[in-house]
């Protein structure tokens, strides 16, 4: 069975603490691999699509990289306001092209 | 990035009436459109895919004659669910793919 498991489920920083998020995929096959923030009372926000192993991708004090089992999500420096969900979801291509599964998510907090 | 808008944003009615929400791709046309639900807490749960000009297609365990999705354009895709009752509560969620998912804001529904 295809799954996707986010950990941890809650994660609290200090200002400036810097950590990372882990999402685990076990799938028959992957075609990309999503990152999203999702603010309370909102829909998600893109933030990064991973499609091979050993790929990088960089957006201000946001980091995702990619292997062939697990993303990782790394925040440096972070400020309050990246205080959110963090959702990552696989496309797992073939008949499923274009579908998205969702893990659990990681509640972030940042304290000031 | 692309730009989805849902109205309404949110949206209170009587068991047994119908309710329509609305999903628009303001920028970009989208061939395909996805439905979400989102329990507190929970993750999303993809409900339908819909692809313009043709039937939706359901996940498994979501009634299609009660939750009619009709996608009339490249840029408009609509939710109505049918005879509402309490359990229906939720907030929605629509995405529009043009290769990455872009999510709108999100609806939230309150059947009393």
């Amino acid at each position: 069975e295809d799954q996707v498991t986010q950990s941890p489920e809650a994660l609290r920083l200090q200002e400036g603490e810097s950590s990372s998020l882990n999402c685990s995929y076990t799938v028959s096959g992957l075609r990309g691999l999503f990152w999203y923030r999702q603010d309370p009372g909102k829909g998600p926000e893109f933030l990064f699509t991973l499609y091979s192993a050993g790929e990088e991708k960089e957006k201000e004090r946001l980091k995702a990289t990619l292997t062939k089992k697990e993303s990782f999500l790394h925040i440096t420096a972070p400020k309050p306001e990246d205080s959110a969900t963090y959702l990552c979801a696989v496309d797992l291509g073939g008949t499923s092209y274009g579908k998205l599964t969702f893990g659990q998510g990681t509640i972030l907090t940042v304290h000031p | 990035g692309a730009v989805v808008s849902q109205h309404p944003s949110w949206v209170i009615c009587k068991s047994g009436t119908s309710v329509k929400i609305e999903c628009r791709s303001l920028d970009f046309q989208a061939t395909t459109m996805f439905w979400y639900r989102q329990f507190p807490k929970q993750s999303l749960m993809l409900m339908a895919t819909s692809n313009e000009g043709s039937k939706a297609t359901y996940e498994q365990g979501v009634e299609k004659d009660k939750f009619l999705i009709n996608h009339a354009s490249l840029t408009l895709s609509t939710l109505t669910v049918t005879s509402a009752h309490p359990e229906d509560s939720s907030f929605y969620i629509c995405s529009a793919s043009g290769g990455t998912q872009y999510f709108g804001p999100g609806t939230r529904l309150l059947v009393l």
